[in-house]
């Protein structure tokens, strides 16, 4: 009940294309869903977030998408960019609360 | 520029030993956390603190401590009770606590020969 299961591993888009990374939970509690981008070396950073009190969230070229009834929500990137090359993860938590459980990570490479 | 700044950035530890790695935050954070960050896994909580002289364990506190003294110091020793301590090691902080990570250090990684 504590994991968020991410999906794919590992991606590889054009530049240009439409980059989708989709998290499952099962925990019906989480109510805080954020997305981090990490680049080799560095440490994650905070990339853009939702509530499950919206469906979608869009930030730039950085969309959120969220489904409550399959409790699930996806980070799409458009228009992906080479400097988009990184490892994005999502993470689940209940609001108010410092428990964070992350997914697994997604390595993308955008090709030039 | 405020910001997280750990070290060593690399660290090389022989077995049995005990080794510290540091944490310092200028954005005058609350809640300061460690995780550890093994491949092909997400990060997991190895301790936090919400204010100075108070922390408590995470998922994988074991063979590890930590002390929160000052508000922008929150350092991490790996004791040879840890079975495994090969690892990429982040620190991060929020704004208060409650909050989960906000911003995150560029990471210690921390290798047992």
């Amino acid at each position: 009940q504590q994991q968020v299961k991410q999906s794919p591993q590992s991606l590889i888009v054009q530049k240009g294309g439409i980059s989708i990374i989709n998290c499952a939970y099962e925990n019906t509690a989480f109510d805080y869903f954020p997305w981090y981008q990490q680049f080799p070396g560095k440490g994650p950073a905070l990339l853009i977030a939702i509530r499950p009190d919206v469906s979608e969230k869009k930030e730039g070229r950085f969309t959120i998408s969220f489904n409550k009834s399959a409790k699930q929500f996806s980070l799409h990137i458009m228009d992906s960019q080479p400097g988009d090359s990184a490892t994005y993860f999502c993470a689940a938590s209940i609001e108010g609360t410092y428990k964070y459980i992350f997914g697994t990570g997604t390595r993308l490479k955008v090709l030039a | 520029d405020g910001g997280i700044t750990q070290s060593p950035k690399y660290l090389f530890r022989k077995e049995g030993q005990n080794v510290t790695l540091s944490c310092e935050q200028n954005l005058n954070h609350d809640a300061m956390y460690w995780y550890r960050q093994d491949p092909g896994q997400g990060l997991r909580l190895i301790y936090y603190s919400q204010i100075v002289n108070d922390f408590q364990k995470g998922d994988i506190a074991e063979g590890y401590s930590v002390s929160r003294e000052k508000k922008e110091s929150f350092p991490l020793t790996v004791t040879s009770a840890q079975k495994n301590p090969t690892a990429f090691y982040l620190c991060a902080s929020s704004v208060r606590t409650g909050q989960g990570p906000a911003f995150f250090g560029q990471g210690t990684r921390l290798t047992v020969v």
